[in-house]
């Protein structure tokens, strides 16, 4: 079964950097994801899709300071030089031949 | 610029039904899959359904099969889903995003509310 598995939270302080995680299900360390962000009271925006192999594709207007990158069955998503406005909800996702997958979101607090 | 607009929520009772709408421009509607997505209150994203681009084929998760239905009108520009069978469990803000083999737009959202 295709599941994707995130930590709760995460924090880090105002202009610095941080690694979020997003494990893929046994089986599936193949699979391409896509972050998400949702900051509060907002709908998700598209941040990136991220390859296995590290390579990723950013959507419209998305910072530098975003980026991605795969170890296995790991995807991160690495936000430098850290703001205030990055204080949000981040969810990866992924598809297959069924429904998408979201994983549970990790909220990001910035100190 | 990609636009998507849902309308359509409130507050209904259990058993009753609602229709939501998602008006989408910027683009070539009738090229794309479609899905809907919820956010119950506090909770993570949940796919609910999807329809193919011309609204030939569509699925749903097994909490909706059989009381949602999703549609189309790529004339209108407009994406469906008529709710029918409202649960307390349905409350939820409700998505409407763009398929690039994940979402690559989202709307705003529209909050849906089942309560007596």
């Amino acid at each position: 079964q295709l599941v994707l598995t995130q930590s709760p939270s995460a924090s880090a302080s105002l202009g610095a950097s941080v690694k979020l995680t997003c494990t893929l299900s046994s089986g599936h360390s193949s699979y391409a994801i896509a972050w998400h962000q949702q900051q509060p009271e907002k709908g998700p925006r598209y941040l990136m899709k991220l390859n296995s192999d590290g390579s990723h594709s950013k959507g419209d207007g998305i910072p530098d300071r975003f980026s991605g990158s795969s170890s296995g069955a790991e995807r991160y998503l690495t936000i430098s030089s850290l703001q205030s406005e990055d204080e949000a909800d981040y969810y990866c996702q992924t598809w297959g031949t069924g429904p998408w997958v979201f994983g549970g979101g990790t909220k990001l607090t910035v100190l | 610029e990609v636009q998507l607009v849902e309308s359509g929520g409130g507050l209904v009772q259990p058993g009753g039904s609602l229709r939501l709408s998602c008006a989408a421009s910027g683009f070539t509607f009738s090229s794309y899959w479609m899905h809907w997505v919820r956010q119950a209150p506090g909770k993570g994203l949940v796919w609910v359904s999807r329809i193919n681009s011309d609204g030939s084929s569509t699925s749903y998760a097994d909490s909706v099969k059989g009381r949602f239905t999703i549609s189309r009108d790529n004339a209108k520009n407009t994406l469906y889903l008529q709710m029918n069978s409202l649960r307390a469990e349905d409350t939820a803000v409700y998505y409407c995003a763009r398929d690039g083999d994940y979402p690559d737009y989202w709307g705003q959202g529209t909050l849906v509310t089942v309560s007596s």
